[in-house]
């Protein structure tokens, strides 16, 4: 049961390279999210999917792109690699009832250098 | 807009001790409201969860929360902390739009639990 599956775990990049970040997971969750973490600021989320081919933005989007071509896949795309993209990135799903709760990956630890 | 406050940066315990980590937010609806812990190196998992019901809701490892409607408040406690509950705690809120049957999930900053052995 692998539930939400994010590649890669670690990730090293030179300011201005692009990188796909990505999450699949094998729950059916309708909703699925993408936040990032930094040190002293909790989460804040990204972008979001309400379903396949649905996709709409957090709080924080600059500099970063989503797709949703399947229920299973939710891939985060950074264009042009910024050191303020130094982060933290966890993928969740999650059913979308009102009171359901969020299914977190075991996030990917980016560097921009 | 809507918030989420977490008091406390950084908490240290000596094993046995009793836990409270504050946790407020601002929205005048309807919210659900969730605590999350995250142990070292690991990703977010749930703790516990209010939608609706008893304002006193047990977790899991021995947590509960009280939500408190009138201070919008929902504070995470537990009466004696072990060693492996060292983590870091954040609080959530799901602030339902009028009509609506999903929102989005609004993270307070955490606070980092240490527990001394």
């Amino acid at each position: 049961n692998a539930g939400v599956t994010q590649t890669p775990k670690f990730r090293i990049l030179k300011i201005g390279q692009s990188m796909t970040l990505q999450c699949t997971q094998d729950m059916n969750h309708n909703y699925m999210y993408w936040y990032r973490q930094d040190p002293g600021m909790g989460l804040k989320l990204i972008y979001y999917s309400v379903g396949a081919g649905i996709t709409d933005k957090g709080e924080v989007p600059n500099g970063y792109n989503v797709s949703r071509s399947t229920t299973e896949d939710f891939p985060l795309r950074l264009e042009l690699a910024a050191p303020s993209q130094t982060s933290v990135y966890f993928c969740a799903g999650s059913s979308g009832q009102r009171n359901s709760p969020l299914h977190f990956g075991n996030g990917t630890r980016l560097t921009v250098t | 807009a809507q918030s989420v406050s977490q008091h406390n940066h950084h908490v240290i315990l000596s094993e046995a001790a009793s836990l409270e980590l504050g946790c407020n937010y601002s929205y005048g609806g309807t919210v659900n409201l969730f605590w999350y812990v995250q142990y070292p190196g690991q990703h977010l998992q749930l703790l516990l969860k209010y939608f609706s019901g008893d304002p006193l809701v047990k977790g899991i490892k021995g947590f509960e929360a009280e939500f408190i409607k009138s201070k919008f408040s929902f504070n995470l406690r537990k009466p004696s902390v072990q060693w492996s509950d060292t983590a870091e705690y954040f609080c959530a809120v799901n602030a339902l739009p009028s009509g609506g049957s999903q929102g989005n999930l609004i993270f307070g900053k955490g606070t980092k639990l240490s527990v001394k052995p």
